[in-house]
């Protein structure tokens, strides 16, 4: 079964500083993964997808994500925070299927504080 | 704008209402899903339609009750609710059922009193 794992629930980084979130994934296969952004009161935004390809993926936002496969991490970065990107971030996996649905599971989230 | 729209974006409901969640998407995707989100918990996944027939009912109460009239339109029927259901509910939908990216609605806020 796959299953996503974010080790941070709090991350607290000054504006301007980089932010790195981790994410570990369990997966038989390669599995899809992404990272979604939620502000207080909204849906989740999808800031990038890794489907294959590429391991370094650009999102939006200036937020890109390494594919790591020996690891099994799927890491978000951004060179310099600002204070809107204060929110709450999701890593997610998709299981590649044919015979059923395709199973997507969210890991807790990490919340992230930005201090002037 | 991400193309999956909810109303009403707040309720407030007793426990012995009947009320209904409204889900819209523009972005002719085929498979559509209901989430819960408590405060402090992850998300839940509650149900999963494709092409308007349910393929995941995670193990949630009967007083939810959803429904996928077509491919563009998800809604969930309350009814006899309890406090701890008061969440905000996340409407989402794929191009397919098969682990792509979903796109996501604004939630809609609940509150049973």
């Amino acid at each position: 079964a796959q299953s996503v794992t974010q080790p941070d629930i709090h991350i607290t980084v000054s504006e301007g500083a980089s932010l790195e979130l981790r994410c570990n994934y369990s997966y038989g296969a390669t599995p899809y993964l992404f990272w979604y952004v939620q502000s207080p009161g909204q849906g989740l935004q999808l800031l990038l997808k890794y489907f294959s390809g590429d391991t370094l993926v650009q999102g939006i936002k200036g937020f890109e994500a390494e594919f790591k496969r020996s690891q099994s991490t799927f890491n978000l970065r951004k060179p310099s925070v600002h204070w809107s990107d204060a929110a709450e971030y999701f890593c997610a996996v998709g299981a590649l299927t044919t015979d059923s649905w395709g199973k997507f599971q969210f890991g807790a989230g990490t919340q992230v504080v930005v201090t002037p | 704008e991400t193309g999956v729209t909810q109303t009403p974006r707040h309720l407030v409901m007793g426990m012995t209402n009947k009320k209904s969640l409204k889900c819209e998407q523009h972005l002719g995707h085929n498979a559509m899903y209901w989430y819960k989100q408590s405060a402090k918990k992850p998300l839940e996944l509650m149900f999963v339609y494709s092409l308007e027939e349910r393929v995941e009912n995670n193990s949630v109460p009967s007083r939810f009750s959803p429904e996928c009239p077509n491919s563009s339109h998800l809604f969930l029927h309350l009814h006899t609710l309890q406090p701890e259901d008061s969440a905000l509910y996340l409407c989402a939908s794929s191009q397919d059922d098969k682990g792509g990216e979903q796109y996501f609605g604004p939630g809609t806020r609940l509150t049973v009193t």
